[in-house]
């Protein structure tokens, strides 16, 4: 099993810029986290997706964020416009029975 | 809400060394999960331990449910374990509330 995917690794944008971050959860898990992690707010839950359906999204930001599922195995995080602030490594996570596996995580710097 | 406080915050050892972190939480909880976070940023999980206790080679995990703690021991420390170390609750269905983290340096 690969694990969480998540893509990309790193981006580097500049503000005012649209950013796309990627999430393949593993096969078989029907709950999929989005977080965020900066090192003033520690590890914040942005939106909670089981089956596919966003079921908590009280996390998200602003408007500018959003996220989708459109099937089982992937998950995107979109942020348009970018901010500076939104400068953070988001991370993807998935659930089996409990427990949380993370992805490598999405470094964003936003300039 | 939830709180979950974690102790120490910070702890610096020597390769070899044994070691205790603590997680506290403020209500019952239904699931707690302790995660590694690498120097790298990678999050791995290491136990999932709602109750009781369990090991994995040099890492053992003991939850009091009724006490309202976890333990995580770390035994005969290695520099790979520096890091993170962040214990996650669950009280309700499914938003994992993590705490503050305690950092270890672990020093050849």
């Amino acid at each position: 099993d690969a694990g969480v995917i998540q893509s990309p690794r790193h981006e580097v944008t500049e503000m005012g810029q649209e950013v796309t971050l990627r999430c393949k959860p593993i096969s078989g898990h029907n709950s999929l986290f989005w977080y965020r992690q900066t090192m003033m707010r520690g590890l914040e839950l942005l939106i909670y997706f089981n089956n596919n359906v966003p079921i908590d999204d009280s996390g998200m930001p602003e408007d500018r964020f959003s996220a989708k599922m459109p099937n089982a195995s992937f998950s995107t995080l979109k942020i348009q416009p970018s901010e500076p602030r939104d400068s953070a490594v988001y991370f993807c996570a998935s659930i089996n029975q409990g427990t949380q596996y993370f992805g490598p995580g999405t470094r964003l710097l936003v300039l | 809400g939830i709180q979950v406080e974690q102790s120490p915050p910070d702890l610096i050892l020597q390769e070899g060394a044994n070691s205790t972190l603590r997680c506290n939480f403020s209500d019952s909880v239904n699931n707690l999960q302790w995660f590694h976070q690498n120097p790298w940023g990678q999050l791995i999980n290491l136990f999932y331990i709602p109750s009781g206790t369990k090991q994995n080679g040099r890492l053992s995990a003991t939850t009091v449910a009724t006490e309202r703690y976890s333990l995580l021991y770390i035994s005969s420390s290695q520099t790979t374990d520096s890091g993170v170390y962040f214990c996650a609750v669950i009280s309700g269905t499914y938003k994992y509330i993590f705490g503050t983290g305690t950092r270890l340096k672990v020093l050849a």
